[in-house]
This record gives C-alpha cells, structure tokens and sequence, in this order.
C-alpha cells in the first residue's frame, strides 16, 4: 500500500463525453503526476503538479487538464471524449522533484470509451 | 531524450536470481535510474533506484556499469509472486520520466 488513492476504480463512458478523475496523494507528499497506460504499452506521463501549478506536461492535447488542490489531491479531466482515450489512469505522487525523485503510484481508474 | 530499452520479455526459475537488463546509453550524468515493477495491470510498485553506485534493499539490486549506459536489477530468489512486467525508467527532461514498454519477467516453478 504506497497510500495513494484513486476513484472511481472503473469507469465506461461514450465519446464526446467528458470525465473527472481524483487522486488524494500519500501523507506529506504535494506533488502528483498524472499517467495514461494504453493496454499493453508502459504509462504515459500526462503532466504534473506541483503546489497547485501544472509544472510539466508530456504529449497531450488542451483537452487533458487538471488540478490540484490546497490538500495536494488531484483531478485529471478530459472533454470530448474519443475511443483512443480508453487506458488505465495511473496518478503518483511524490516529493518536491529533487535529483532522486521517488514517485508512489495508487492502483488506477479504467476508463472505457465507448 | 534519455530513453531505456529492455527486452520484452524473460523467463526465470522460480528460487534462482532473476536478472532483467536495461539499457540508457543517453542518461545525463546527475539523473537517477529507477525500478519499477506492474503486476496485473494495477499501479507501479517501485522497487529500487540508483545513481552511479550498486544499490540493494529487501527487495533487489541494482547493479549500474560505470559509465552508466546500461544497468541490471537483481531479484536474489525470485518467487512466483515476482511475475510482472519490470520498467527501467529515466527522467527525460524537467518531471517526465520514460516507462518504455518494460520486460515482462514470469517465474516458471
């Protein structure tokens, strides 16, 4: 158990949709980064945040934003929904990034477009 | 952009020491090599990170060559409960780490 958890653990939506994912970090932790895993590929970074800013961001469209909250957790949301977006959500957090930077992952949201 | 590759997947006897190689031949001279492992697709589990020394804890080792291209993780015993897929990860640039497609390592008993 790395403390860090996510919800809903499923979730099945239809293109075009929009979706909220949430993520409450581990104890002391206030940053969280946020993963996408396509079945069979290795995660994704989407982006990160760090005090309440995006603070680095990997290849993904506008349509992916987030926040973070003054409790350190976590939302990824994503509009206009498409098929390619089915994956596992994977959100980590971690402590301010410094050169060993080891970032404790909870178990996933499924996200399913349909 | 530092990446890893690794190979896809490898076989190992349950109770023998499993050894998963990585390569990272662009690594930057002050970032970390890190070890992750993912069994049924449920979060990454971290095992174990490195800088330029040998590293070892209750779970593995890690061995890194000295000019730091290519490293090893080390499972002293491996069990079956050990089966998953292993990410040798680097920091690319700023806060993105690369996970690459991992080894899929299974323990055969």
């Amino acid at each position: 158990e790395t403390g860090v958890t996510q919800s809903p653990t499923h979730l099945i939506k239809t293109r075009g949709q929009q979706v909220t994912l949430r993520c409450s970090s581990q104890s002391g932790h206030n940053t969280v980064s946020w993963y996408q895993q396509a079945l069979g590929q290795g995660p994704q970074f989407i982006f990160q945040y760090y005090r309440e800013e995006e603070n680095g961001r990997g290849n993904f469209p506008p349509r992916f934003s987030g926040l973070q909250f003054p409790n350190y957790s976590s939302e990824l949301n994503v509009n206009a929904l498409e098929l390619d977006d089915s994956a596992l959500y994977l959100c980590a957090s971690s402590l301010p990034l410094s050169r060993a930077n080891t970032q404790y992952f909870g178990p996933g949201t499924r996200l399913t477009v349909l | 952009d530092a990446k890893t590759t690794q190979p896809p997947s490898m076989d190992c006897a349950e109770g023998r020491a499993a050894n998963l190689p990585c390569n990272h031949s662009t690594i930057s001279g002050n970032e970390y090599v890190y070890w992750y492992r993912q069994i049924h697709s449920q979060g990454p589990q971290y095992i174990i990170h490195g800088l330029k020394n040998n590293e070892t804890n209750e779970m593995a080792s890690l061995i890194i060559t000295e000019d730091r291209k290519s490293s090893t993780l080390i499972l002293p015993h491996a069990t079956l409960r050990d089966t998953a897929v292993y990410y040798c990860i680097v920091r690319i640039t700023g806060n993105q780490f690369y996970f690459g497609t991992g080894t899929s390592l299974t323990v055969i008993p």
